[in-house]
């Protein structure tokens, strides 16, 4: 597509349920990052692929937070028992690899009630 | 402590002046973007750097690789110009990026 697409683009729901947030990459773009920004902060890194292979989960706050890239192209990321201190937007970016520029997405506002 | 800080934290400007907003980082880096966040909220790239500099329009970006600080620089700015600026720095030994928490700038007529 001509940009990194995210969907939904706005998601409540309760606490305790679990949530899959899409992200649909630049065409042929390798790279592919998920972030989390909180109100009034600068984006935080959650992890990233490298084609299918999740190559740094580091920044995954715990393990209730899980990210795949079956095929190297669209990527879910699926928060399970959410908690309100999810809450945030949540951003995907691509680039044609590490070293190139890097596009985002216009997020998922996420709002655990 | 947050491995990339920029200042200032917030810029108010009137048209026409030249702005300075300035990123420092303690790590060793393999390339330090420049980031524009709209007040809707999307997420735009100005420059990507690993050395010397760049420049865009009224966008100039540089980077001192020894001194561990880059600086993006707008001249004749516009109200148009106001927005967050963030700086984000990828380590050369990881593949993500790490982000400031951004500069807010404002432009007024």
């Amino acid at each position: 597509g001509a940009g990194v697409s995210q969907s939904p683009r706005y998601k409540v729901t309760k606490r305790g349920q679990d949530v899959a947030l899409r992200c649909d990459p630049i065409s042929g773009h390798v790279s592919l990052y998920w972030y989390r920004q909180a109100l009034g902060q600068g984006p935080e890194f959650l992890t990233y692929f490298n084609y299918e292979a999740q190559q740094d989960k580091s920044g995954l706050p715990n393990d209730r937070f899980s990210a795949e890239r079956p095929e190297g192209s669209i990527s879910t990321l699926t928060i399970q028992r959410t908690e309100q201190r999810d809450s945030a937007m949540y951003r995907c970016a691509s680039s044609l690899r590490v070293d190139r520029a890097v596009t985002f997405g216009s997020g998922t506002r996420l709002t655990v009630v | 402590k947050n491995e990339v800080e920029q200042s200032p934290q917030n810029l108010t400007a009137q048209e026409g002046e030249f702005i300075t907003i300035n990123c420092s980082y303690s790590v060793g880096i393999s390339a330090l973007h420049w980031l524009q966040q709209h007040p809707g909220g999307g997420i735009v790239s100005l420059f990507m750097l690993s050395s010397g500099k760049k420049k865009h329009g009224r966008l100039i970006a540089t980077i001192n690789i020894q001194e561990k600080h880059s600086s993006l620089h707008i001249t004749a700015s516009h109200p148009r110009d106001s927005a967050v600026y963030i700086c984000a720095v990828r380590s050369n030994s990881g593949y993500a990026l790490n982000f400031g928490k951004g500069t807010s700038l404002l432009v007024t007529p």
